[in-house]
């Protein structure tokens, strides 16, 4: 079966503007995450769903950044007025549920800001 | 809240040769751990996990860790490395998997 696919892969943008990254995770998992990984870094949590509502959304840096997971299925990471320091590889991963079980990661999205 | 140490940023090892990738865990609750790997250019995968039982788990590509409660580590190993193993790995604990800034397993010819 398929993986979790991120789209774009790659987002090259200027300053001050919006962005949408998106991510489908694989069928039946409930629970959604998404996470930041600057280079040399370790993954950074940003916020995780279960089903439709964020559960956590203590990671997101500011204001500008949001997401949305409007049927439970696939989620949008948008992140506004975008800043040179948002610039990382922006990771999904999905699980069947929260809780101890595996997380599967999609491939990621590298966002440029120049 | 349980959180996890990994104390070498970079570890260089010759083909062949063994490793032991160091994770210390500090939890006032039961203890989960994972250890996902990330070679380079691609994603995240899961190497092993401890949630109960054996404190001696296998994972994939030969690897295994141990849980030691008294020692409250969770150590990575492999008895003989390949090129191939060279990555970033990551312990850390499930749900919103706080990762450290990773090991980074560089393995030479």
């Amino acid at each position: 079966g398929a993986g979790v696919s991120q789209t774009p892969s790659n987002k090259v943008t200027e300053k001050g503007k919006y962005v949408e990254l998106r991510c489908d995770p694989i069928s039946g998992h409930t629970a959604l995450y998404w996470y930041r990984q600057s280079l040399g870094q370790g993954p950074e949590f940003l916020i995780y769903f279960q089903g439709t509502g964020a559960a956590d959304d203590s990671g997101l840096p500011n204001d500008r950044f949001f997401a949305v997971r409007p049927e439970g299925s696939v989620s949008t990471l948008k992140i506004q007025r975008t800043e040179r320091g948002d610039s990382a590889v922006y990771l999904c991963a999905s699980s069947l549920s929260i809780g101890n079980n595996e997380q599967f990661f999609g491939p990621g999205t590298r966002l440029t800001v120049l | 809240a349980q959180s996890v140490t990994q104390l070498d940023s970079q570890v260089p090892v010759f083909e062949e040769a063994p490793v032991e990738l160091r994770c210390n865990y500090s939890s006032s609750v039961s203890v989960y751990l994972f250890w996902y790997v990330q070679y380079p250019n691609q994603g995240l995968q899961l190497l092993l996990k401890y949630l109960s039982g054996s404190t001696l788990v296998k994972g994939i590509n030969g690897f295994e860790a141990e849980f030691n409660k008294s020692q409250t580590s969770f150590h990575l190993r492999k008895p003989s490395v390949h090129i191939s193993d060279t990555a970033e790995y990551f312990c850390a604990p499930p749900n919103k998997l706080i990762f450290g800034a990773g090991t980074r397993l560089a393995v030479h010819p």
